[in-house]
């Protein structure tokens, strides 16, 4: 089992609705949670983090965690053609260690 | 400006050739990374530092060599015995407690 999976997509949604990125993780005692966007040729850039059960917004965007179900997500709303990018989960694993564990990513597409 | 700079953007390197790939942050990050990202592929652990004068094996790091001589430099060597070294590099810093990373604008790295 990868320590931390994503679905690769493509992902297609319709200019203005909600696209919906999930992530698993294996590490019950992971602490620390984010999700990076990176355009095609770029390096990845922050979107969100979030380091509690429930659910973080900021602006458009929304994180959810369930640790007990070793899930979190990111919600887009309003997508535009401009979010059409690869969404990378990203997690720090229990323990001692400094660790970030990514994801292969999900690819998003928002069809004008 | 506060940020991590990776230097050379492109770097050409001959069969049996080792190269170095430069890292540098003024962020006074105590955490430095490195990560390989094939096409289409999400983000490969190489090494990490969680401080001066020591570094951890990632999940890929045969072929790979580093130092952290200081806080806001941690150089990535490809050596000859990496095999398969075309890909993305990337450089990513951050504070110690599991906050966020920020990456550099990455190396692409071609064998010719």
């Amino acid at each position: 089992q990868k320590e931390v999976e994503q679905n690769s997509g493509p992902l297609s949604v319709p200019e203005g609705a909600i696209a919906s990125l999930n992530c698993t993780y294996s590490d019950r005692g992971s602490q620390s949670f984010f999700w990076y966007r990176q355009y095609s040729g770029k390096s990845p850039e922050l979107i969100m983090s979030i380091y509690s059960n429930g659910d973080k917004e900021d602006g458009r965007f929304t994180a959810q965690l369930n640790k007990a179900s070793q899930y979190v997500s990111l919600l887009i709303r309003d997508s535009q053609p401009s979010d059409s990018a690869t969404y990378l989960c990203a997690v720090n694993p229990g323990g001692a260690t400094n660790k970030l564990i990514f994801g292969t990513g999900t690819l998003l597409a928002v069809q004008p | 400006d506060g940020g991590i700079t990776q230097s050379p953007k492109y770097l050409f390197r001959k069969e049996g050739q080792n190269v170095t790939l430069s890292c540098e942050q003024n962020l006074n990050h105590d955490a430095m990374y490195w990560y390989r990202q094939d096409p289409g592929q999400g983000l490969r652990l190489i090494y990490y530092s969680q401080i001066v004068n020591d570094f951890q094996k990632g999940d890929i790091a045969e072929g790979y060599s580093v130092s952290r001589e200081k806080k806001e430099s941690f150089p990535l060597t490809v050596t000859s015995a990496q095999k398969n070294p075309t890909a993305f590099y990337l450089c990513a810093s951050r504070a110690q407690g599991g906050t966020e990373a920020f990456f550099g604008q990455g190396t692409r790295l071609t064998v010719v």
